[in-house]
């Protein structure tokens, strides 16, 4: 499969709310409401933010938040603070128990 | 408290093979899935395959089929990982990562808990 399509890099000042775009097909994003949201940080393994297009886990904070339309899916983050600067990754559910990420956004907070 | 715990860093030659352990602990071992990621440096987190870790049951991504690997230990709470034919390529860390699931067992298709990562890095 292919991997889903993120930019490369988004930036934003402090208080600031940023999105960042997961671009895939019918045959993932927009056929399956199975989203997920990752962040990294450098050298760390993976945190998860956001499942099922925009349910937070326990212990993420609101300012993340996530949405769907069509075959495009969105990670929000309000308020932006020092912390949040790391790399986000989309994940989808593709059909046939199989599972596919995106390419992985660079956050920096200015 | 709920941890993944790999196995430690590898170094092999090109052509070989590497098996890489994910040991679970803090929750029952068989009933959660567990899923293989990978990263290579710089690069973008890359699916490899699951594990049903109740019947055994796996799924390959299409990019690792037939080099690829997946088993379990449900009496010694682990996951095992085995990629062969290695190229430079393959340098990377690998990760397992538990599927999350809702409450009534339905799986959500996000991974809640992850292991720390093995770096296996292949070099003649």
């Amino acid at each position: 499969q292919s991997a889903l399509t993120q930019p490369p890099s988004a930036s934003g000042s402090p208080g600031q709310s940023v999105t960042i775009s997961c671009t895939g097909t019918r045959s993932d994003v927009g056929g399956y409401n199975y989203v997920s949201w990752y962040q990294q940080h450098p050298g760390r393994a993976p945190k998860f933010m956001i499942y099922e297009v925009s349910k937070r886990p326990s212990g993420v904070p609101d300012r993340f938040s996530g949405s769907k339309s069509g075959n495009t899916a969105s990670l929000t983050v309000s308020g932006l603070q020092a912390e949040d600067e790391a790399t986000y990754y989309c994940s989808s559910y593709a059909g046939s128990n199989n599972l596919v990420f995106g390419g992985g956004t660079k956050l920096t907070v200015l | 408290q709920v941890q993944l715990v790999q196995s430690g860093a590898e170094v092999e030659k090109p052509g070989a093979s590497v098996k890489v352990s994910c040991m679970a602990s803090g929750y029952t071992f068989t009933s959660y899935n567990l899923h293989w990621v990978r990263q290579a440096p710089g690069q973008r987190l890359e699916w490899m395959a699951w594990i049903n870790t109740g019947n055994g049951f796996t799924k390959y991504s299409q990019n690792f089929q037939g080099r690829v690997t997946i088993t379990r230990d449900t009496s010694a709470r682990a996951a095992y990982m085995e990629l062969s034919s290695l190229t430079s390529e393959d340098t990377a860390v690998y990760y397992c990562a538990r599927l999350y699931y809702d409450t009534s067992g339905y799986p959500l298709w996000g991974m809640d808990v992850w292991g720390q990562g093995t770096t296996v890095t292949v070099s003649s």
